[in-house]
């Protein structure tokens, strides 16, 4: 059964507008949360993080929302731009585990000029 | 460039070969990860190795046999394998920081190679 779950596996966005990818997960000991970009023939790069302890962090166009309540978080992208177009893989780590991290299968996003 | 070199970046091998992964970091990392990505499923993660030391094997089969000779370098041995086994083959490495409790810190990022591309025939 997966942990992490991104149900969305693509999006279509209009360059400018909002991208917003989502990501649920089951296992409340996942206390950070990442987000990877990957490119064709290119390994994941990291992107943004949030901790559990946040609700929200923001780093220039991207900002990730976690909702623990819910379990859920969001990536917002804003805005969009067509170098943006990738798949996006969101993340998350147990508390009492320093390595393992438990990967969604990926939204692939698009941007159009 | 992330910092994380694998070779090579692709590979065809029959089921009965034996061949070598190659991961080489540059970032002066403790801690060196396998992931395999097979199409349309989440990255899972293989082996890790912290300070030269297997910290996690996931129940993966006997045919992956990771090497870890040092800090930089990061091998994954095959033989055997099977046509399932055709995946993309990553690797990360992450430096492992704990506070004085033995607790991680969060900002344990891993960074990743751009992978392998392994198909057995």
């Amino acid at each position: 059964d997966q942990q992490v779950k991104q149900n969305s596996p693509s999006l279509s966005v209009q360059e400018g507008r909002i991208s917003i990818l989502n990501c649920d997960y089951t296992n409340s000991m996942f206390d950070y949360f990442l987000w990877y970009k990957k490119y064709p023939a290119e390994g994941p790069t990291f992107l943004i993080s949030i901790s559990s302890i946040k609700d929200k962090n923001e780093d220039g166009r991207f900002t990730v929302f976690l909702n623990k309540s819910a379990k859920h978080l969001s990536l917002h992208i804003v805005p969009s731009q067509p170098g943006d177009s990738a798949v996006y893989f969101c993340a998350a780590r147990a508390r009492d585990s320093s390595y393992k991290l438990i990967f969604g299968s990926g939204t692939r996003l698009l941007v159009r000029p | 460039e992330t910092g994380v070199t694998q070779t090579p970046r692709h590979l065809v091998m029959g089921m009965t070969n034996k061949k070598s992964l190659k991961c080489e970091q540059h970032l002066g990392h403790n801690a060196m990860y396998w992931y395999k990505q097979s199409a349309k499923k989440p990255l899972e993660l293989m082996f890790v190795y912290s300070l030269e030391e297997r910290v996690e094997n996931n129940s993966v089969p006997s045919r992956f046999s990771p090497e870890c000779p040092n800090s930089s370098h990061l091998f994954l041995h095959l033989h055997t394998l099977q046509p399932e086994d055709s995946a993309l083959y990553l690797c990360a490495s992450s430096q492992d920081s704990r506070t004085g409790t033995g607790q991680p810190l969060a900002k344990n990022i891993q960074y990743f190679g751009a992978g392998t591309r392994l198909s057995v025939l």
